[in-house]
């Protein structure tokens, strides 16, 4: 069965400084990767996503993700932190599983704080 | 305007009272799901459906339930609510196949004293 695993339940940067938030995933066939955002009080919106071909993939709002297959990685990046991006985020899996509905496996998510 | 719409968006109620939380997709999607989203747990899927009348467990299905009569509405039922049902709820629908993105609701939250 797949996994993710997110590095840090809370990260803190300063406004315009580097964000990186890190996500591992654990899967026997090559994965469908995806990057969620969620604002306060909203549900959840696609960042980005990763299916197949290239494995640097840019989203929304500045925001892009690399999928490095021999680290089993995908972590999420943005050059230049603004405070719209305080959120939390949430890394996910999905499987094409035969015989039953793929899903997607969702991270514990990462609280992005944003600070002056 | 695509989107999921899910009612109540807020709820307090008791121990062992029925509660009906609704969803509604007006994508055309075969797939919808629920999902809860508790602190330090992210989102874990209740059930989900991949079409009318064809619903399956996720990874914590006990104490609700689901009914997929028509495409576009998948209601999630609360026969007995209990304390441990405190949640955010989360209803999210998609394509069939694909890349699978899902679409969610804006949540609802339910306290169940």
């Amino acid at each position: 069965a797949q996994s993710v695993t997110q590095l840090g339940s809370h990260v803190s940067v300063s406004e315009g400084a580097l964000v990186l938030l890190r996500c591992n995933y654990s899967s026997s066939v090559p994965p469908y990767l995806f990057w969620y955002v969620q604002y306060p009080n909203q549900g959840l919106q696609l960042l980005l996503k990763y299916t197949t071909g290239a494995t640097l993939v840019k989203g929304i709002n500045g925001f892009e993700a690399e999928f490095k297959k021999s680290e089993t990685s995908f972590h999420l990046t943005k050059p230049s932190a603004h405070m719209s991006d305080a959120a939390e985020y949430f890394c996910a899996v999905r499987v094409e599983n035969t015989g039953t509905a793929s899903k997607l496996t969702f991270g514990t998510g990462t609280r992005l704080q944003v600070t002056l | 305007e695509a989107q999921v719409t899910q009612n109540p968006r807020y709820l307090i109620t008791v121990t062992g009272k029925k509660l009906t939380v609704t969803c509604s997709q007006n994508m055309n999607h075969e797939y919808m799901s629920w999902y809860r989203q508790d602190p330090g747990l992210g989102l874990r899927q209740i059930y989900y459906s991949m079409n009318v009348e064809v619903t399956d467990k996720g990874d914590v299905p006990e104490g609700y339930k689901v009914s997929r009569k028509e495409k576009r509405n998948f209601p999630l039922i609360l026969e007995s609510p209990s304390p441990n049902q405190t949640s955010l709820y989360f209803c999210a629908s998609s394509l069939m196949g694909g890349t699978g993105e899902l679409f969610f609701g804006e949540g609802s939250r339910l306290t169940v004293l």
